[in-house]
């Protein structure tokens, strides 16, 4: 019974380059939620989707950064133009109610960007 | 004893005491609470959760106490052991809205 599955675990970029990462939620879990992580701090969060629909953005800057969760496939958080300061830990969480009483997330393993 | 470092409070606990992880919630109206567990380089573990008509719930030797008049949650883990060192955050969320997770506590096992 696979978790919550992220890849790459570690991505390296260039400033300027794109960054991709993705996150394949747990099995019978259709709701899914991106956080950023910097060192030594808590998760901020980022971004809220189901299947084909982003429900939250309020915590994802309105530049260079977007996400995604197709009808077939993994959700993708796309950076682009990526800069010094997008460096940190990006993890996936799903869970399989929707933002309910009791809806608990279930973390990736996380992507570690470093961007040189 | 704890003590609050460069970015992280610390917990030290000798392996084998209880260890008491504190955290205070900002939110009044916040009806559901997860403690996670978060080793080097992996990503948070949940823990145990509570909702807010209850104060207090318990699992395999941790227990979450919940004290709404003073907004405080706290993780108790029972004869604390080398592999519970990691840094552990609490999380609240209100009906309909998103996890609000703290600064998280840094709890290091002495042997």
């Amino acid at each position: 019974n696979a978790g919550v599955m992220q890849n790459p675990r570690h991505l390296v970029r260039r400033r300027g380059q794109e960054a991709r990462l993705r996150c394949s939620p747990m099995k019978g879990h259709s709701h899914v939620y991106w956080y950023r992580q910097l060192p030594e701090e808590g998760l901020k969060f980022m971004v809220y989707l189901q299947k084909e629909n982003i429900i939250d953005e309020s915590g994802m800057p309105k530049e260079r950064f977007s996400a995604e969760f197709p009808k077939e496939g993994p959700s993708i958080l796309r950076i682009q133009q990526v800069v010094r300061g997008d460096s940190a830990a990006y993890f996936c969480a799903s869970s399989l109610a929707s933002r309910g009483v009791t809806d608990t997330q279930y973390f990736g393993p996380g992507t570690r960007l470093t961007v040189l | 004893g704890e003590s609050v470092g460069l970015h992280l409070p610390t917990l030290s606990v000798q392996e084998g005491d209880n260890s008491i992880i504190n955290c205070a919630y900002s939110n009044s109206a916040s009806d559901y609470f997860i403690w996670y567990k978060q080793e080097s380089g992996k990503g948070p573990q949940f823990i145990i959760d509570i909702r807010s008509n209850m104060d207090k719930r318990q699992g395999q030797r941790v227990t979450v106490l919940l004290n709404k008049t003073v907004k405080h949650l706290s993780l108790q883990i029972a004869a604390t052991q080398p592999g519970d060192s990691a840094v552990y955050f609490c999380a609240e969320k209100n009906y309909g809205q998103n996890f609000v997770f703290g600064p998280g506590t840094r709890l290091s096992v002495l042997p």
